[in-house]
């Protein structure tokens, strides 16, 4: 039972225009919200979360959305780099110590 | 470079080797967690530890141990190794329980 989905395995983009990733959850209790990316070879790293309290949280290029009673969240860089191709992970968590993360999606962003 | 330092980076064992892996983190985290991830599937948590002296089980614990040796180092341990637990197991670190900030680059395990 997969209690964070994302559907789409990948996304390719063109430099300079906005890159979207979704995410769906299925788990109510869900409080918070991380996106983090990963390059190959390495861990990921952190990008942006969000509490449940929110609707959306800013940082730089990358804007999380979050929509409690569709259970869904995206996120959306803007504009997109040849660099921010990797893999993409949600991740949610109840406000204590189990965070489930996503499948991930790449993507790929072409110059 | 400040961060969390996984050994080794690659590893192959065969069926029914023991083994340990090793984490470290310079950050003053409180969390520690061990993660496994496979093809096409997202992190799953192995164990993870909220302080130092405190250990609890997370998705996937069957088959491994953990120790939460001070608050800087954090290890997993692999009894008696099976193929399923080919895997790249990462160890994150954080200030939050729950939410991992910091990653290591992983360490890449191969059982035969």
């Amino acid at each position: 039972d997969q209690q964070v989905k994302q559907n789409s395995p990948s996304l390719s983009v063109q430099e300079g225009r906005i890159s979207i990733l979704n995410c769906d959850y299925t788990n109510s209790m869900f409080d918070y919200f991380l996106w983090y990316k990963k390059y190959p070879a390495e861990g990921p790293t952190f990008l942006i979360s969000i509490s449940s309290i929110k609707d959306k949280n800013e940082d730089g290029r990358f804007t999380v959305f979050l929509n409690k009673s569709a259970k869904h969240l995206s996120l959306h860089i803007v504009p997109s780099q040849p660099g921010d191709s990797a893999v993409y992970f949600c991740a949610a968590s109840t406000g204590g110590f189990k965070t489930i993360f996503g499948a991930g999606t790449r993507l790929f962003v072409k110059a | 470079n400040a961060g969390v330092t996984q050994t080794p980076k690659f590893q192959v064992l065969k069926t029914g080797q023991s083994m340990t892996l090793q984490c470290a983190q310079d950050m003053n985290h409180n969390s520690m967690y061990w993660y496994r991830q496979d093809p096409g599937m997202g992190l799953r948590l192995i164990y993870y530890s909220a302080s130092e002296g405190t250990t609890d089980k997370g998705e996937v614990p069957n088959g491994y141990n953990v120790s939460r040796l001070n608050k800087r180092e954090f290890s997993l341990r692999l009894e008696s190794a099976a193929p399923s637990q080919t895997s790249v197991y990462f160890c994150a670190s954080s200030v939050e329980l729950g939410q991992p900030q910091h990653f290591g680059d992983g360490t890449r395990l191969s059982i035969l």
